[in-house]
């Protein structure tokens, strides 16, 4: 069965630093796997997905992520954090359905 | 493109009432997921349809529970009696040919309280 798990459920940074959002997934097969993002009382938005072309993979609004076989790892970053990128942000791997990680909350301080 | 529309977008019900919730999946798409997301459960996969059928259920808490898709732009998914602990925020999703890193197109939700 394919899965992600998050580390850390709320991970704080100050405006114009690094954030990084960690992800790790376990799958039998090839993944697919995508970062959304969710900000208060809205539904989900797609920042970016890996299907296997490029490992490092450029979404919307400055974010990116590398897929390393290797570490099982698809983290997200962000080489400086906006105040507006505060919102909850789950990882997601894809076969038949979707399962999703249970979330990291960013929260960025002035 | 008009995305996923869920309806409606609060309500507020007392236990035992019955609860429809109603998704119109975005054209040409031909799955269909209802999630539900709690602080305690995160995101959870209730049920999913593809091409109109139901594929897996497995995630359907219980009986009061029950999901249908009579064509490829409706679908319910009913809480027959609600109880207090159904409340949560249930969404609707979308996307064409899962299965090959398609992406899932989500609604805004509904807003379900169970009082």
């Amino acid at each position: 069965a394919q899965s992600v798990t998050q580390l850390g459920s709320h991970v704080s940074v100050s405006e114009g630093a690094l954030v990084l959002l960690r992800c790790n997934y376990s799958s039998s097969v090839p993944p697919y796997l995508f970062w959304y993002v969710q900000y208060p009382n809205q539904g989900l938005q797609l920042l970016l997905k890996y299907t296997s072309a490029a490992t490092l993979v450029k979404g919307i609004n400055g974010f990116e992520a590398e897929f390393k076989k290797s570490e099982t790892s698809f983290h997200l970053t962000k080489p400086s954090a906006h105040m507006s990128d505060a919102a909850e942000y789950f990882c997601a791997v894809s076969f038949n359905d979707m399962r999703f990680g249970a979330g990291t909350r960013l929260t960025v301080k002035p | 493109d008009a995305g996923v529309i869920q309806s409606p977008r609060h309500e507020v019900t007392e236990m035992g009432q019955e609860v429809t919730l109603r998704c119109k999946p975005i054209s040409g798409h031909d799955y269909l997921f209802w999630y539900r997301q709690t602080m305690m459960r995160g995101l959870e996969l209730l049920i999913y349809f593809n091409n109109n059928v139901p594929i897996d259920d497995s995630g359907m808490p219980e009986d009061r529970f029950s999901a249908k898709m009579p064509n490829a732009s409706f679908s319910t998914l009913k809480i027959q009696p609600s109880e207090p602990r159904d409340s949560a925020v249930y969404f609707c999703a979308s996307s064409q040919n899962q299965g090959k890193g398609n992406t899932i197109y989500f609604g805004e939700g509904s807003w379900l309280t169970v009082v």
